[in-house]
């Protein structure tokens, strides 16, 4: 069974400072890996990996995907309270659906 | 502009009262996607439509049902909720089901049931 595990479950930093949240996988066929941050509300997108190795940036927020470790790490740098929200490291399942398979998630607050 | 749209934003039902939640876009996406998120756990899939072709997870109960009636609707209905229904439904759109297709989520719906 495809499982994402995420780690640490919940982080709490000050402003400023720079997180590394990290998400590890065993998925039958890996086909892409994704970030998404979740408010109070609906998960919105922040990245697609889909070959090891590469960097995906915007802004303040950059990703990386190690097929090798069969893991991937979010880093945020210079954190705002903007930034506290829940991080989700995502799959796409196994078939041809769409279906996503979610991490647990990693709760960020970011204090002043 | 909402792009993804969900009625209502949250609702309450009682233990066994059928309830209906819907989603629409503006879109023009062909797959619409329910997924349950219960607290503190990761959203799951319930089911998807690829326009009309209806696609159920083999692990989504009997009591949760789906329509689309066109391509910018859909519907989620719970025929007897029950109190480990209570979660944050969320609806999802993508123009298409390869992973290079990002999904847009709408608000979600918090269904509460007493």
């Amino acid at each position: 069974e495809d499982k994402v595990v995420q780690s640490p479950l919940s982080l709490v930093v000050h402003e400023g400072d720079t997180v590394t949240l990290n998400c590890s996988y065993e998925v039958t066929n890996f086909r892409s890996l994704l970030w998404y941050k979740q408010e109070k509300k609906a998960p919105t997108f922040l990245f697609m990996l889909t070959s090891s190795g590469i960097e995906k940036k915007s802004g303040r927020l950059s990703s990386i995907l190690d097929k090798k470790e069969l893991s991937s790490i979010l880093n945020i740098t210079a954190t705002q309270t903007g930034d506290s929200a829940i991080y989700l490291c995502v799959f796409h399942g196994s078939g041809n659906t769409g279906k996503l398979i979610f991490g647990q998630g990693t709760t960020l607050q970011v204090k002043p | 502009d909402a792009m993804v749209i969900q009625n209502p934003r949250y609702q309450v039902t009682q233990f066994g009262k059928p309830v209906t939640l819907s989603c629409s876009q503006t879109l023009n996406h062909n797959v619409m996607y329910w997924y349950q998120q219960k607290s503190s756990q990761a959203p799951k899939l319930l089911f998807h439509y690829y326009d009309k072709d209806f696609n159920n997870e083999a692990d989504t109960p009997d009591n949760f049902q789906s329509r689309r009636p066109n391509t910018s609707f859909c519907f989620l209905d719970i025929r007897s909720p029950g109190l480990g229904d209570a979660a944050m439904y969320l609806c999802a759109t993508s123009r298409g089901t390869s992973v290079s297709y990002e999904q847009y989520f709408g608000p979600g719906t918090r269904l509460t049931v007493t």
